[in-house]
C-alpha cells in the first residue's frame, strides 16, 4: 500500500502554542518522510525531513518524531507564529524511486 | 535560490480544449515531474520524466495526458480534451537525483479551470 494518512486535518493554536501532525504510513519501503509548508497560491516547499533510522530530527522549531515500529511520524512546531500559518503535508518517498506520496494536508491557523 | 518556474500561473479553458501547461525546471536538475492538487485536497503525483522519457506514472496519467521536453529547458504538460474534473493546480517540480527529498523543488503551479 502506498498510503499515507495524516491528522488532523485542521488545526487552530494560539501563538506561542505548540502544533503538533500526525501521519502513518503503511509501506515500509519508504526511505524518506519529509514535510512541505504549503502557502495559499504556492507550491510546496521542503520544511523538514527525515529518515526511518533516525528517532528525532530537530531544526530551528520544528521537530519530527519517528516510530518505526508504529509506522508513525509527527511534526511539531513549537512556539508557533503567526507566520506559521499555512498547511503542511507530509509525505514518504523511496530512496530508488522518484514520486512522493503525500498525507491529506493539515491547515493550520495561529492565532496571534 | 534557484527555482522552478511555471507559466502560465493561471489558464480557463473550455471543455474539450487542449491545454498546454509549461515549466522550466531547475538548470542542472535531471528529473522532472508534475503532480495535481485538486482544491482542498491532497498533492497527487501524476508522472515522472528523466532521460527523455517517463520513468513513473500514476492512474491518473491516462491516455489524456503527455509530457514533453520540446528543447533544454523547457517540460510541458498536454492535456487534450480537458473534462471539468482537471480543474486543479498543477505543479512541476525537478530535482538533480532520484529519492532524495533535498533539492526536490516544487513550482508555485498553474490552476486550470475547466468551464
Amino acid at each position: 500500500q502506498q498510503q499515507v494518512k495524516q491528522s488532523p486535518q485542521s488545526l487552530i493554536v494560539q501563538k506561542g502554542g505548540i502544533s503538533i501532525i500526525n501521519c502513518a504510513y503503511e509501506n515500509t519501503a519508504f526511505d524518506y518522510f519529509p514535510w512541505y509548508q504549503q502557502f495559499p497560491g504556492k507550491g510546496p516547499a521542503l520544511l523538514i525531513a527525515i529518515r526511518p533510522d533516525v528517532s528525532e530530527k530537530k531544526e530551528g522549531r520544528f521537530t519530527i518524531s519517528f516510530n518505526k515500529s508504529a509506522k508513525q511520524f509527527s511534526l511539531h512546531i513549537m512556539d508557533s507564529q503567526p507566520g506559521d500559518s499555512a498547511t503542511y503535508f507530509c509525505a514518504a518517498i523511496k530512496a530508488a524511486g522518484n514520486k512522493l506520496t503525500f498525507g491529506g494536508g493539515t491547515r493550520v491557523l495561529v492565532k496571534p | 535560490e534557484p527555482e522552478v518556474t511555471q507559466t502560465p500561473s493561471h489558464q480557463v479553458t473550455q471543455m474539450g480544449q487542449e491545454v498546454i501547461l509549461r515549466c522550466v525546471p531547475i538548470s542542472n536538475h535531471l528529473y522532472f515531474y508534475w503532480y495535481r492538487q485538486i482544491l482542498g485536497q491532497k498533492v497527487e503525483f501524476l508522472v515522472s520524466f528523466y532521460n527523455n522519457e517517463i520513468s513513473e506514472k500514476s492512474e491518473i496519467f491516462d491516455d489524456q495526458f503527455s509530457v514533453e521536453r520540446p528543447d533544454g529547458s523547457n517540460f510541458t504538460l498536454k492535456i487534450r480534451s480537458t473534462k471539468l474534473e482537471d480543474s486543479a493546480m498543477y505543479f512541476c517540480a525537478s530535482s538533480e537525483r532520484q529519492g532524495v527529498v533535498g533539492g526536490y523543488t516544487f513550482g508555485s503551479g498553474t490552476r486550470l479551470t475547466v468551464v
